[in-house]
Parts: structure tokens; C-alpha cells; sequence
């Protein structure tokens, strides 16, 4: 069965620096893709990246990168240069390709915590 | 704005009602997706319709139906509500089923039963 983990609950982090926000996985599905998605206190979800299980590089959007170790099963989030903004739950997520649909599963999520 | 248009935001009724949630995806999305979001559960997927047919399916119970109208929007239908049903519930939208397709979250709607 899919698994998603997220084995730190919550994280502090200096303004400006950098944060890697842990996210192990299992499968045994060949073919899925891998997501983080950042929830601010407001409640909506905000998607920040994409890794394919075949994918060769790692993802990167702007500050947000995924250190995407397959044979670990590891899609660590690496966020720089952090902002005040950035406090929030982020989430990271799976899903598996089933016959004409998937199935999308979430880990328990980080709640960051950037300070001035 | 994630062009992802869920009502209502809010609603509060009690126990044993029944009660629709409605989603409207975005603009040339043709996949929908059902979540639950609760204080113990997570962040449950429930259910995915891709053009008016069912896809893919998740822990939704049995009291719970979907549907996914010709126009492409979705309904949540939740009855004989139970004090665990609170919870906010998220729908989400897509333009296929692809893998690698972000899947595009409204605001929710947050449930409250008394």
C-alpha cells in the first residue's frame, strides 16, 4: 500500500536561511509522481512542485527544490532563502497511476515556523 | 486564486442531515478530485471524477456520493451526518488524468456538525 511520511512535525527556521523539509515514501508502483503543497493559515492549497518517478534531475520552481533520492524513496523539500511568508503547513504527497485514474495520498505535513 | 470555485464556505447543520457540497473547477480542467481535511484523519483523498465519470476512489463512505455534472462540475453529497463528519473538505481539479499533473485546490468548505 501507498505511504507518504513526514517525520518532523514542525520546523523553525531563521529568516534567510534555508530549510529541507523531509518526506520518505512507499511504493511499489514503477510509475508516480511526487507533489508539495504549502497550506498558510488561511486553509487554501497552494501547489510548489512536481517530481516524476522517472524523472533524471531534480525539480526546482524558483526557491522551492526537491531533493529526490529513488532509491531511498526519499522527496525531501528544500526551501531557501527563507521569508516570513513562508510559515505555513506544507504537505507532501504521492500519487500512483491506477487504471484510468489515481489515487493521491498525503503525508501528516510540517508546520513551519520562519523567524524575523 | 487558483480558479477552483467551491460553496459553500461554510455550513453548520446537525446531526443526521444531509447536506451537497458543489465545486466548479477550473477553466478547461476535466478532472475533479474529492478531500477531506480533519484534525485526525489528514488530509484524506475520497474520491476523482475525469468528465463525468468515476475514476478512482479513496476512503469515502458509503453515506457520501459524488457526481460530476455534462458542465463539469461536481457535487459532494454527505447524509446522515455523524459528529466525525465535520471536517473541511477540499475539491480539486486537473486538466487530465495524467501523473504529473498538479491538481489545483478551491478554498474548501468547512463542515461543521452539531
Amino acid at each position: 500500500a501507498q505511504k507518504i511520511t513526514q517525520t518532523q512535525p514542525g520546523m523553525f527556521v531563521q529568516e534567510k536561511e534555508a530549510v529541507t523539509l523531509d518526506c520518505t515514501y512507499d511504493t511499489s508502483d514503477p510509475s508516480y509522481g511526487l507533489f508539495w503543497y504549502k497550506q498558510p493559515s488561511s486553509g487554501e492549497m497552494i501547489f510548489l512542485i512536481y517530481q516524476g518517478s522517472y524523472d533524471q534531475q531534480n525539480a526546482t520552481e524558483g526557491r522551492y527544490s526537491l531533493n529526490f533520492q529513488k532509491a531511498r524513496k526519499s522527496a525531501n523539500l528544500v526551501i531557501s532563502a527563507s521569508q516570513l511568508g513562508d510559515s505555513a503547513m506544507y504537505f507532501c504527497a504521492m500519487r500512483e497511476v491506477n487504471t484510468g485514474g489515481f489515487k493521491t495520498i498525503f503525508g501528516a505535513g510540517t508546520r513551519l515556523f520562519v523567524k524575523a | 486564486d487558483s480558479g477552483v470555485t467551491q460553496t459553500p464556505k461554510h455550513l453548520i447543520t446537525a446531526t443526521g442531515q444531509r447536506v451537497t457540497l458543489r465545486c466548479s473547477p477550473r477553466s478547461g480542467d476535466l478532472s475533479v478530485y474529492w478531500y477531506q481535511q480533519s484534525l485526525d484523519q489528514g488530509l484524506q483523498f475520497l474520491i476523482q471524477y475525469y468528465n463525468g465519470e468515476e475514476r478512482a476512489k479513496g476512503n469515502i463512505l458509503e453515506r457520501f456520493s459524488a457526481q460530476q455534472f455534462p458542465d463539469l462540475h461536481s457535487e459532494l453529497n454527505l447524509s446522515s451526518l455523524e459528529l466525525g463528519d465535520s471536517a473541511l473538505y477540499f475539491c480539486a481539479s486537473s486538466v487530465g488524468t495524467a501523473e504529473d499533473e498538479p491538481q489545483h485546490f478551491g478554498d474548501g468548505t468547512r463542515l461543521s456538525i452539531l
